[in-house]
Order: C-alpha cells, then sequence, then structure tokens
C-alpha cells in the first residue's frame, strides 16, 4: 500500500522567515496529495490540496508543489506568522476502488515572535 | 451548513469493555472515513464508508468495525477494549470519494 513520509518532524522558523515542510510518497499510481492543519484541540483542517495533472497552487501565503518523478510534494507558506504554529499533515491518495488518504506522521511548526 | 459532529467527545472505559463511536456528516455528504489519532503516529486510516458500503479497511485488528446508515451517519465500534485502543478518534466526510475531507471533533477514548 501506499507509504508516506514527512520531514523534518519539527520545524522552527522566525516569524516572517519562510518554511518548507517536504513529504515523500511510494505508489506513483497516487494521486491527490493534501495537506491539513492541526492546531492544539482542534480538528484537521484542509488548508491547500493538489492532484497529480498539476505541479504547483498557490493560495495567498501558501503554495504546493508537486514532483512526479521523484515522487516528493512540499508545503511552502511565506510571511509566517505565529498563527502559523501548527501540526502540519500531508497525505496521498489512490484514485478509484483503493481511493483513502494515507497520512504522514505530522511535522510541528513553532513560528517565533 | 452543519460540520461534521461526532458523540461523544470524550469516553472513559476499561479493559474488555466495548464501545460505539457516532458520526454525524455534513449534510449532503456521502463519503465517511473514520481515523486513530495518537501521539507519534499521526492520521491511521480505520475504514471508508459510501452508501452504506464499506469501500476500504485499514490494518487495524477485527476488533475494530463500523457501519452507515441510510442517511449516511455512521458508527464505529471496538470490542474488547486494550490499553493500546486509547486515542483520538476521528471521523471525516467527503461529498464523493476523492475529495476534500471536512474532520468532526473527534471522540477522546481513553482505556483504562
Amino acid at each position: 500500500g501506499e507509504n508516506v513520509e514527512q520531514h523534518p518532524s519539527t520545524l522552527s522558523v522566525q516569524e516572517g522567515d519562510s518554511a518548507v515542510i517536504k513529504c515523500t510518497y511510494s505508489d506513483s499510481a497516487s494521486n491527490y496529495f493534501p495537506w491539513y492543519k492541526q492546531e492544539l484541540g482542534k480538528r484537521p483542517q484542509l488548508i491547500i490540496d493538489i492532484r497529480s495533472n498539476v505541479g504547483e497552487k498557490k493560495d495567498q501565503r501558501i503554495a504546493v508543489t508537486l514532483n512526479k518523478t521523484a515522487k516528493h510534494f512540499s508545503l511552502h507558506i511565506t510571511e509566517t506568522q505565529p498563527e502559523d504554529s501548527a501540526v502540519y499533515f500531508c497525505a496521498a491518495s489512490l484514485p478509484g476502488a483503493n481511493s483513502k488518504l494515507t497520512f504522514g506522521k505530522g511535522i510541528t511548526l513553532s513560528v517565533r515572535p | 451548513k452543519a460540520g461534521v459532529t461526532q458523540t461523544p467527545r470524550y469516553l472513559i472505559k476499561t479493559r474488555g469493555q466495548q464501545v460505539t463511536l457516532s458520526c454525524s456528516p455534513i449534510s449532503g455528504h456521502r463519503s465517511v472515513s473514520w481515523y486513530q489519532q495518537t501521539p507519534g503516529q499521526g492520521l491511521q486510516f480505520l475504514f471508508e464508508y459510501f452508501s452504506e458500503t464499506q469501500r476500504n479497511k485499514g490494518n487495524f485488528p477485527g476488533r475494530f468495525s463500523g457501519r452507515q446508515f441510510s442517511n449516511s451517519r455512521s458508527e464505529m465500534n471496538v470490542s474488547t477494549l486494550e490499553l493500546g485502543d486509547s486515542a483520538l478518534y476521528l471521523c471525516a466526510s467527503s461529498l464523493v470519494r476523492d475529495r476534500e475531507q471536512f474532520f468532526g471533533p473527534g471522540t477522546r477514548l481513553t482505556v483504562l
């Protein structure tokens, strides 16, 4: 089955700097890659997603890039703010009957004021 | 539109007991997935239901089961509870499969 790994497991940045979180996946047939943000004590919420027919997607300060050849995708957050501090999960999904989200173990992002 | 709701929010059980958790998806959503969240392990997929049928199952023992009703509400059951079953159980709904999933607040299960 699919396996998703996130690196690093923790990341600390200064407010205003950029943060990059990388994920790798194992099954080249995966075609959907969402990113979820989970603040302390709250439910995970989708912040951005990308499909395999697209190489990059942006939404204000957040962007996701996908490299299908290398089987990795990254979350980019620019001009980080303290409210960006949270756990970020990447996930990958196979299409069709095997469709299910396989999540990475999460990365804790801390933004220092 | 009301979000995904889960009941109860907290549960304390003892080893050997069984428990049933409930999830009400967003109105119109037909797919419901269940996840177990533990520190350091992230979100682990339990199963997915779509139109009252289990479509996919994760690598959990048979003590974990679920079902979905005609109104798309879903329940999961864990029998013969073990200490290691202590976790946050999240359900998520989506309009159709392979689309954005919206999570509920979770049920915090503690097994003593």
